[in-house]
């Protein structure tokens, strides 16, 4: 069964400094999404992308965040200043048309900021 | 508005027990999604039922059933003869009309079951 691939497993940065959080969907599917979840806490979601930009952010979703799609492939999400608060797992997500509502998760990337 | 209400915080069994993890939605759309997930101690999202607004027939998987009543908003998910295996973190999820189509989850429901 096709999988989304959520690349590192584990990520631990230091305050301040930019990560970047790589997805690769499935091939077939046009509909991007990244949630966050705070240990703990409810699965949140951050930002959808469609047609190489976002369609939707959540308020989460502010300045310090980026999405992109760079090369028909990775959709990768930045951090560019992180705080002890982004610490979360951060899951990826695709689905393949708006018709379709089966959505598929990556296995998430777990986030430690110290 | 368009929200998801899992009043059970944590819930503990007995293996062999039944147990049933209720799911209360709002959302003010006729075409709607609902959705189970499974979040084990390693932490990924496992995926368990989809219904849509329109088949409210009840559905059973093994020792999983779902009942999905629209007169009361509920979407509740009971586990037949519980087994350790079972312990995980259980989300229900929403999703509606829109372009994005993004999932809304409720709180989740931390399930213990003892052996």
């Amino acid at each position: 069964e096709p999988e989304v691939t959520q690349t590192p497993s584990h990520q631990v940065t230091q305050m301040g400094q930019e990560v970047i959080l790589r997805c690769v969907p499935i091939s077939n599917h046009l509909y991007f999404y990244w949630y966050r979840q705070i240990l703990g806490q409810k699965v949140e979601f951050l930002v959808s992308f469609y047609n190489n930009e976002i369609s939707e952010k959540s308020e989460i979703f502010d300045d310090q965040f980026s999405v992109e799609r760079p090369d028909g492939s990775n959709f990768t999400l930045k951090i560019r200043s992180t705080k002890l608060e982004d610490s979360a797992m951060y899951f990826c997500a695709t689905r393949r048309t708006v018709l379709n509502y089966g959505y598929t998760f990556g296995s998430g990337t777990r986030l430690t900021v110290v | 508005a368009q929200k998801v209400t899992q009043a059970q915080t944590e819930i503990s069994v007995v293996e062999k027990e039944d147990v049933t993890l209720d799911c209360v939605y709002e959302t003010r759309d006729t075409t709607y999604y609902l959705f189970w997930y499974k979040q084990p101690p390693s932490g990924e999202l496992v995926f368990l039922i989809r219904r849509n607004s329109f088949d409210e027939q009840n559905e059973i998987s093994g020792r999983y059933s779902w009942n999905f009543q629209k007169s009361t908003s509920s979407f509740n998910f009971t586990i037949t003869a519980s087994q350790v295996v079972d312990s995980a973190v259980y989300f229900c999820a929403l999703t509606y009309g829109g372009a994005t189509n993004k999932l809304i989850f409720g709180t989740g429901t931390l399930l213990a079951v003892q052996p």
